[in-house]
């Protein structure tokens, strides 16, 4: 059962363009996402995270939109440039703790010069 | 700056033998964890550590094995190598409380091992 599920798996943008990755959940308890990158050869680095108290998140070029009542949230990243190309993770966590983490499957972005 | 490392980085390993991947933090965190990744599936928690001498399981401990021998040092054990472990493995660190309840997870470059 996967319980956070993130579309597309791969998506390509032009180099200025805006893009949108989606991310959607089934555990009602999850109130902390945050969203990883991932460079070829590389470990995940977190980019940016959400509470669930929240709705929206900016920090740079990169925006959370989190829609508690429907289960999902995005992450825009506005300006694309070629250097964004990477493997981006939705994740999640119910409460505090050891802070687990369930992660997505992961979106590809190609941003094209 | 949080620092992991792991070794080795690549390995290659027989099908029934014992494998060891090594992870060590300079960050001062109580937490620790080893995640597979394998394409398609994203990251799954295999093990994870809150202190020294002791490891707890994630989602996916059966056929793997953790050792905390001290707080920088966490370790995962595959006894007997399969065919289905050939994955590329991740250990993370992070704080117990950093904002909220929430830490950030600091990951180590990644472990790429392949079961022949």
């Amino acid at each position: 059962q996967q319980q956070v599920r993130q579309s597309p798996q791969s998506l390509t943008v032009w180099e200025g363009e805006t893009a949108i990755l989606n991310c959607s959940y089934e555990n009602s308890a999850f109130d902390y996402f945050p969203w990883y990158q991932q460079f070829p050869g590389e470990g995940p680095a977190l980019l940016i995270a959400i509470r669930s108290v929240s709705d929206k998140k900016e920090d740079g070029g990169f925006t959370i939109f989190f829609n508690k009542r429907e289960k999902n949230l995005s992450l825009h990243i506005k300006d694309s440039q070629p250097g964004d190309s990477a493997t981006y993770f939705c994740a999640a966590s119910a409460g505090s703790g050891y802070n687990k983490l369930t992660f997505g499957k992961g979106t590809v972005l190609l941003v094209s010069p | 700056e949080a620092a992991v490392t792991q070794s080795p980085r690549s390995k290659v390993a027989v099908t029934g033998g014992k494998v060891t991947l090594s992870c060590h933090q300079t960050n001062n965190h109580d937490y620790m964890y080893w995640y597979r990744q394998d394409t398609g599936h994203g990251l799954r928690l295999i093990h994870y550590s809150y202190v020294a001498d002791s490891t707890e399981k994630g989602d996916i401990p059966d056929g793997y094995k953790a050792s905390r021998p001290s707080q920088e040092n966490f370790s995962l054990i595959l006894e007997l190598a399969s065919l289905s472990q050939t994955a590329v493995y991740f250990c993370a660190s992070s704080d117990l409380r950093d904002w909220g309840g929430y830490a950030e997870q600091f990951f180590g470059p990644g472990t790429r091992l392949t079961v022949l």
